[in-house]
């Protein structure tokens, strides 16, 4: 399987500011995934990020809150913006459809931890 | 609506015990099925997949898990834990979402082991 890192692996932030998180994977993917997990809490899908195009939201997330970038078949961000305490979570990317595998099998970073103040 | 229930939030078992760890779905058809473990403050590792075919599937670390189709049940198993297993257990479907590939997860199984 792939290496997948994240950038930072925790922050502590600011009420009102954002932070953008790093996702580089190290071989081509043909798909990404930003996922959230609130303390305690299960995993729950942000967004598809679309290689050349917009992200793809699910319901409860928008791109004014969440907007990604994927520049490249193996990187992209997920901004946190206009943060407030309810956004202290772990954000975790994903990928899916490495060496041919099914988008479905979806192989985790390590997180970042944000704890907003 | 299409869920992902693991009943159990909390098990302990004693090192060298077996183990099982429920999952139950809600879907229509048959669905993908997943099992992944974070450990405290790690990611998420894949520990094994059902698509199709044989319903007893084997993974990593010496688990496995059986696909039920009439239980409706995708149950993690182990026959003698390791103190290392401790860590947090998601059962995972893949769900009909915006983008077509999105995971939902369970609320996840702790598990602690004993001496």
């Amino acid at each position: 399987s792939a290496v997948i890192s994240q950038k930072p692996s925790r922050d502590i932030c600011q009420r009102g500011t954002s932070l953008t998180i790093q996702c580089q994977v190290d071989s081509q993917v043909t798909m990404m995934f930003w996922y959230r997990q609130q303390p305690g809490q299960s995993l729950t899908l942000i967004a598809t990020a679309n290689q050349g195009s917009e992200a793809t939201y699910e319901s409860g997330f928008v791109i004014d809150k969440f907007p990604i970038s994927r520049p490249n078949l193996t990187f992209s961000t997920l901004t946190v913006s206009n943060m407030s305490p309810e956004d202290s979570s772990i954000y975790l990317c994903s990928v899916g459809g490495l060496s041919g595998r099914r988008p479905y099998e979806q192989y985790f970073g390590p997180g970042t931890r944000l704890t907003v103040t | 609506a299409q869920s992902v229930t693991q009943p159990d939030i909390h098990i302990t078992v004693s090192e060298g015990a077996s183990l099982e760890l429920r999952c139950n779905y809600s879907y229509g058809a048959t669905p993908y099925l997943f099992w992944y473990v974070q450990s405290p403050g790690q990611g998420l590792q894949l520990l094994l997949k059902y698509f199709s075919g044989d319903t007893l599937v084997q993974g990593i670390k010496g688990f496995e898990a059986e696909f039920k189709r009439s239980q409706s049940s995708f149950n993690l198993r182990k026959p003698s834990v390791h103190w290392s297993d401790a860590a947090e257990y998601f059962c995972a479907v893949a769900l009909n979402s915006n983008s077509g590939y999105a995971l939902n997860f369970g609320k996840g199984t702790s598990l602690l082991v004993t001496p």
